[in-house]
């Protein structure tokens, strides 16, 4: 069954970086876009952008450009998710999540999604 | 802010029917497919609606989905007391600023 399976808990200082992986199983990794959706405490969802596991290509929410990278070792079924530059307001449950259809071009929904991960930002 | 604006709360007693409204504009739902996601207390969003009125497989046909033109709505029907969450709606925005899928800010469904 697809699984997707995120790192853990996160503390960091502002101004510091913080990777979050997601191990996929169960499906064939590089056949579908990787999306990384956050929320903040008592908010709702924020795209922060994708990746394409097939050729590593991204695209990101105009928010986060400059301040994230999106990566992926297809060896191990893996992607990342880099925020650098943290501030208070990055303090969020991180989820990646896959895309519904496989080898699409474009955004078709997630249809399956990791535990999530609390990345907390705190001096 | 969201791009997406829907109300923030309704609610409904048990076997009733409820929609939920999503707003937009011509650069995302006006143009793009509409999809809803369910999200339970401390657990991630779950894909209830996909292509405006598609449902996932498991998802049961209680739920479903329409567009009209810069807006859409997610109906729920015979509602239980397990359908209380978070509901969100979701586009693809082609805006000039920068192409992104964008959310409604969410709306919390009570059973009453």
């Amino acid at each position: 069954q697809v699984q997707l399976v995120q790192s853990g808990a996160e503390v960091k200082k502002p101004g510091a970086s913080v990777k979050v992986s997601c191990k996929a199983s169960g499906y064939t990794f590089t056949g579908y876009y990787m999306h990384w959706v956050r929320q903040a405490p008592g908010q709702g969802l924020e795209w922060m952008g994708w990746i394409n596991p097939n050729s590593g290509g991204t695209n990101y929410a105009q928010k986060f450009q400059g301040r994230v990278t999106m990566t992926r070792d297809t060896s191990i079924s893996t992607a990342y998710m880099e925020l650098s530059r943290l501030r208070s307001d990055d303090t969020a449950v991180y989820y990646c999540a896959r895309d519904l259809v496989p080898y699409s071009s474009g955004y078709y929904g997630e249809d399956y999604w990791g535990q999530g991960t609390l990345v907390t930002v705190s001096s | 802010q969201s791009v997406l604006t829907q109300p923030p709360s309704a609610s409904g007693t048990p076997g009733q029917r409820v929609t939920i409204s999503c707003s937009g504009s011509s650069s995302n739902i006006g143009s793009n497919y509409v999809y809803w996601y369910q999200q339970l207390p401390g657990t991630a969003p779950k894909l209830l609606i996909y292509r405006n009125n598609q449902r996932p497989s498991g998802v049961p046909d209680r739920f479903s989905g329409s567009k009209s033109g810069t807006s859409a709505s997610l109906a729920i029907s015979g509602l239980r007391s397990e359908d209380e969450a978070d509901y969100y709606c979701a586009a693809w925005d082609d805006s000039l600023s920068g192409p992104a899928v964008v959310f409604g800010g969410g709306t919390k469904l009570t059973v009453l």
